[in-house]
């Protein structure tokens, strides 16, 4: 079963530091997308970058950047220059791409962000 | 692009009663995801259009539950005979598909629904 593991449920960080939000996933497929959405108090779900499974590069975003490490299973979101706008819940999420599998997002439970002045 | 449009934003209904809740996709886009957000928890997986064509429901999608996307644009979903259990935010998502099928999904604002 495919799972996704957000350990941190709360950080904080001061504005313009940087800052790392965890994530780990388990998946026996070969071929699977990681993405990273942030969520604000509004309740909208707002993409922020994506890494694929064969990609060996590490994905960039303009200040987010993230820490793939296959071995290790894990695809960790940085966040460089942190902003007060930052502030807000942060979900890393996982589909397979093998055959037959709908594309549906599998999530984690989040880790509420607050970037402070 | 106008992104992805949900109506209403919040919906208050007594147990019992049925709700429907439309999404309006991004218009290129032929996939459509349906999710359920509750309170701390990630959203989850109910069920996903590819054009008209409903490819999967959860198990979470009760009979009380029914999705549609007839004219493979806009979507509906119903909830019949609301329970408290049912309120939740109710995420609706497009993409668009191809090769390389690492397309983002784009969501909406959510619907919130609140059975008393």
């Amino acid at each position: 079963a495919q799972k996704i593991t957000q350990t941190q449920p709360g950080m904080f960080v001061q504005e313009k530091e940087a800052v790392t939000l965890d994530c780990t996933y388990d998946t026996s497929d070969q071929s699977y997308g990681l993405f990273w959405y942030k969520q604000p108090s509004s309740g909208e779900m707002i993409f922020l970058i994506y890494q694929g499974s064969y990609d060996e590069q590490n994905a960039t975003e303009g200040r987010y950047s993230l820490n793939f490490q296959k071995a290790r299973k894990s695809a960790n979101l940085v966040i460089s220059a942190s902003q007060l706008g930052d502030s807000a819940m942060y979900f890393c999420a996982m589909r397979s791409y093998n055959a037959g599998n709908n594309r549906k997002l599998i999530w984690g439970l989040g880790t509420s962000l607050a970037v402070n002045p | 692009d106008t992104g992805v449009s949900q109506d209403p934003r919040h919906k208050i209904t007594k147990r019992g009663q049925n709700v429907t809740f439309r999404c309006d996709p991004i218009s290129e886009h032929n996939r459509l995801y349906w999710y359920r957000q509750t309170l701390g928890q990630g959203p989850e997986f109910l069920t996903y259009f590819q054009n008209e064509a409903q490819l999967e429901k959860s198990r979470l999608l009760s009979d009380r539950f029914s999705a549609e996307r007839p004219k493979g644009s806009f979507s509906t979903l119903e909830i019949q005979r609301t329970e408290q259990g049912d309120s939740a935010m109710y995420l609706c998502a497009s993409s668009r598909s191809g090769s390389g099928d690492s397309y983002e999904q784009y969501f909406g604002p959510g619907t919130r629904l609140t059975v008393t």
